[in-house]
């Protein structure tokens, strides 16, 4: 069985892009949640998605976003990239109630 | 959520088995104690996990006070590529899955 599946692995973008991560769960996999790891705040919960619909938000501004589409699948967006967004950004899956499962994350660094 | 707390790092030589305590007294009666370890640079990786009993799967086992009060994670025979932090979760099953990790203790196996 497939793990969960973060692309792209690496990518570094200029401060004022914007960025769109992908994550494809385990499969049967409905609630999928993202996480940033920075030196500085460890590793930090961003959102949370079940059913194309989120549940559950951390404290990071408006300019992080994220979907989850019906097949679970979800994406996480970064605009206005400030050089402070520079992290590993983790996807997380589970069935719900049970073990979160995480990925191998993708590392994004803001010039 | 409850506050967890572990000690910063610990040393254990290889081949022996490796002790990991964590705090979680204001752990509510339906959250379960999860065990995960991230390895530099990798996404986090589910070790254990347990409600009120001790747990033992093929990775380590899990020892949970009858008050629920602390655990303590052991690796009975820790090798080189156990090196890694290790953290402590509280978790209810039910509801939003939100993991808020702590900063985990830094676990050094020696040759």
């Amino acid at each position: 069985k497939a793990g969960v599946t973060q692309t792209p692995r690496y990518l570094i973008k200029t401060r004022g892009q914007q960025v769109t991560l992908s994550c494809s769960p385990i499969s049967g996999h409905r609630s999928v949640s993202w996480y940033q790891q920075t030196p500085g705040q460890g590793l930090q919960f961003l959102f949370e998605y079940f059913s194309e619909t989120q549940r559950n938000k951390g404290n990071f501004p408006g300019r992080f976003s994220g979907r989850q589409f019906s097949n679970s699948r979800s994406e996480m967006n970064v605009s206005t990239l400030e050089l402070g967004d520079s992290a590993l950004y983790l996807c997380a899956s589970s069935l719900y109630g049970n073990t979160i499962y995480f990925g191998e994350g993708s590392w994004l660094t803001v010039v | 959520d409850a506050k967890t707390t572990q000690p910063t790092s610990m040393d254990c030589a290889e081949g022996r088995a490796a002790n990991l305590p964590c705090n979680h007294s204001t752990i509510s009666g339906n959250e379960y104690v999860y065990w995960y370890r991230q390895i530099h640079s990798q996404g986090p990786q589910y070790i254990i996990h347990g409600l009120k009993n001790n747990e033992t799967n093929e990775m380590a086992s899990l020892i949970i006070t009858e008050d629920r009060k602390s655990s303590t994670l052991i690796l009975p025979h820790a090798t080189l590529r156990d090196t890694a932090v290790y953290y402590c979760i509280g978790l209810q099953r039910q509801g939003a899955q939100k993991l808020v990790f702590g900063q985990g203790t830094r676990l050094t196996i020696n040759p």
